[in-house]
């Protein structure tokens, strides 16, 4: 079984404070993901890699960097917490396909729910 | 990004009938995923659609995709109290990313 971990499932920060979100997962895949999820926008990509230190922004990067050093692992950076970041995070990986033009299954952690106050 | 969209966003469906949620794109999708997402849980993958017209079933689903891989649909029967959730369709665009739908949100009424 594919497992997908992520460090806290709630976290309590403080507005401008540095927040680490980290994720880990056990099935050497290439593709690791962070989305986050609110209620009635659905799930919005924030960064993926497709390896290790790469990394590629998705639809909504403002206010976050990534950080990813071993294939495992794959880490959501907040450099100055706001109220508008309160959200629950979602961390996901997969293989990358051997041909483009093809998306493989996406494997999710349980996600992290991050309330800035 | 790409988008996706999903009709309708919430649907209360009484246990024991029929319903369908709909994916729609407004270009070409080369496949489409679903994903169902239990309160307090995180979204598990439930199917992929690769092919024009394909037709997938798993117990009391049934998903679509469409001859023109613009659209796809997942129809379930007879729904029971474990459907609840919220199913998120998913299409590929760019190399390895998934857009998501914003997500059907199913009550079900016992």
């Amino acid at each position: 079984d594919v497992k997908v971990t992520q460090s806290s499932r709630y976290l309590v920060k403080r507005t401008g404070e540095k927040v680490f979100l980290e994720c880990v997962q056990d099935m050497d895949h290439e593709n690791m993901f962070w989305y986050r999820q609110d209620p009635g926008l659905g799930l919005r990509l924030i960064y993926f890699s497709y390896d290790v230190k790469m990394k590629e922004k998705g639809d909504i990067p403002e206010g976050y960097s990534v950080s990813r050093e071993k294939k495992e692992r794959f880490s959501l950076i907040l450099e100055s917490a706001s109220t508008n970041q309160t959200s629950m995070y979602l961390c996901a990986s997969s293989f990358r396909p051997l041909t483009s033009g093809r998306a493989l299954e996406q494997y999710f952690g349980p996600g992290t729910r991050l309330t800035v106050t | 990004g790409q988008q996706v969209m999903q009709i309708p966003q919430y649907q209360h469906v009484q246990e024991g009938e029929d319903f369908t949620t709909y994916c729609n794109s407004s270009t070409t999708l080369s496949n489409i995923q679903w994903y169902k997402q239990r309160p307090g849980g995180h979204p598990v993958f439930l199917i992929q659609l690769v092919k024009s017209g394909e037709v997938k079933k798993q117990k009391r689903l049934t998903f679509q995709f469409g001859e023109a891989k613009k659209n796809s649909s997942l129809h379930i029967t007879a729904t029971q109290t474990t459907d609840v959730g919220t199913y998120f369709c998913a299409g590929r665009y760019g190399n390895n990313r998934l857009a998501f739908g914003k997500g059907n949100q199913v009550v079900v009424i016992p």
